[in-house]
C-alpha cells in the first residue's frame, strides 16, 4: 500500500518569500501524485498532478511541483508567496489499477505580511 | 466552484441519532467518494461507488453506509452517532475510477454531535 508524509504541519512564511513545501511518498513504482489546496471553510481544490513525463508541472495560481523517484519526493513550490496563499496543503498518492487516493496529513500555511 | 454539491452544509444533532448527507456530483463524473476530516485522524477516505455499485472501501464503520442513485448521486448514512463521529464529511467525484483521474470535492458538511 502506498503512504504519503507531508514532515511540516505548519509553515509561516513571508508575503513575497519563496515557498516549497515537502511531501514523501512510499510506492514501489511511480505513483500518481497531487497537491490540494484548502481554503477554510471550503473543500479541497487540485493545484496540479504528475502521472509521468516532465518531472516538473506547473498548476494553478503559480504553483509547481517537481517528481524526484531518487527522493521519492514530489515538493511544491511557489516563487513568491501571496497573502491569499494561506490555506492547508495536501499531497495525495494514488497508484495505477488502483481507485483511492492517500492523502498526507496536510500542511497549513501562514504568510506573515 | 467544483460542481460537485454537499448538503446540508451544516448538521448538528445529538448521540444516537441517524443522519443523512447528500453528494450531487459534477456533470458527467461517475465516480464518488466519500472522505471525513478530523482534526486527529485528517483525511480518511471512506468508500467509492462507480456508476451505481461500490468500488472501494476504507475507514468506513459499520455504523456508516453508502449508495449512488442511478441519477448518480449519492448519499452516505451515520448511524447511532457518537461524539467521536463529528467532523467535516466531504464527497469528491470524477469522471472514471481510476486514480489517474483527478478528484473534485465539495464544500462538506460539517457534522456536530451534541
Amino acid at each position: 500500500a502506498q503512504s504519503v508524509t507531508q514532515p511540516d504541519t505548519h509553515i509561516t512564511v513571508s508575503e513575497g518569500a519563496s515557498l516549497e513545501l515537502r511531501c514523501n511518498y512510499s510506492y514501489g513504482a511511480t505513483p500518481y501524485l497531487f497537491w490540494y489546496v484548502q481554503s477554510p471553510g471550503q473543500g479541497l481544490q487540485l493545484l496540479l498532478k504528475y502521472f509521468s513525463g516532465d518531472t516538473l508541472v506547473q498548476g494553478i495560481k503559480g504553483f509547481e511541483a517537481e517528481f524526484k523517484r531518487s527522493q521519492s519526493s514530489f515538493n511544491l513550490r511557489k516563487p513568491s508567496v501571496h497573502w491569499s496563499d494561506a490555506a492547508e496543503y495536501f499531497c495525495a498518492v494514488g497508484a495505477p489499477g488502483y481507485s483511492t487516493l492517500t492523502f498526507g496529513k496536510g500542511t497549513m500555511l501562514l504568510v506573515s505580511p | 466552484d467544483s460542481g460537485v454539491t454537499q448538503t446540508p452544509k451544516h448538521l448538528i444533532t445529538a448521540t444516537g441519532q441517524r443522519v443523512t448527507l447528500r453528494c450531487s456530483p459534477r456533470s458527467g463524473d461517475l465516480s464518488v467518494y466519500w472522505y471525513q476530516q478530523s482534526l486527529d485522524q485528517g483525511l480518511q477516505f471512506l468508500i467509492q461507488y462507480y456508476n451505481g455499485e461500490e468500488r472501494a472501501k476504507g475507514n468506513i464503520l459499520e455504523r456508516f453506509s453508502a449508495q449512488q442513485f442511478p441519477d448518480l448521486h449519492s448519499e452516505l448514512n451515520l448511524s447511532s452517532l457518537e461524539l467521536g463521529d463529528s467532523a467535516l464529511y466531504f464527497c469528491a467525484s470524477s469522471d472514471g475510477q481510476g486514480t489517474n483521474q483527478p478528484q473534485h470535492f465539495g464544500d462538506g458538511t460539517r457534522l456536530s454531535i451534541l
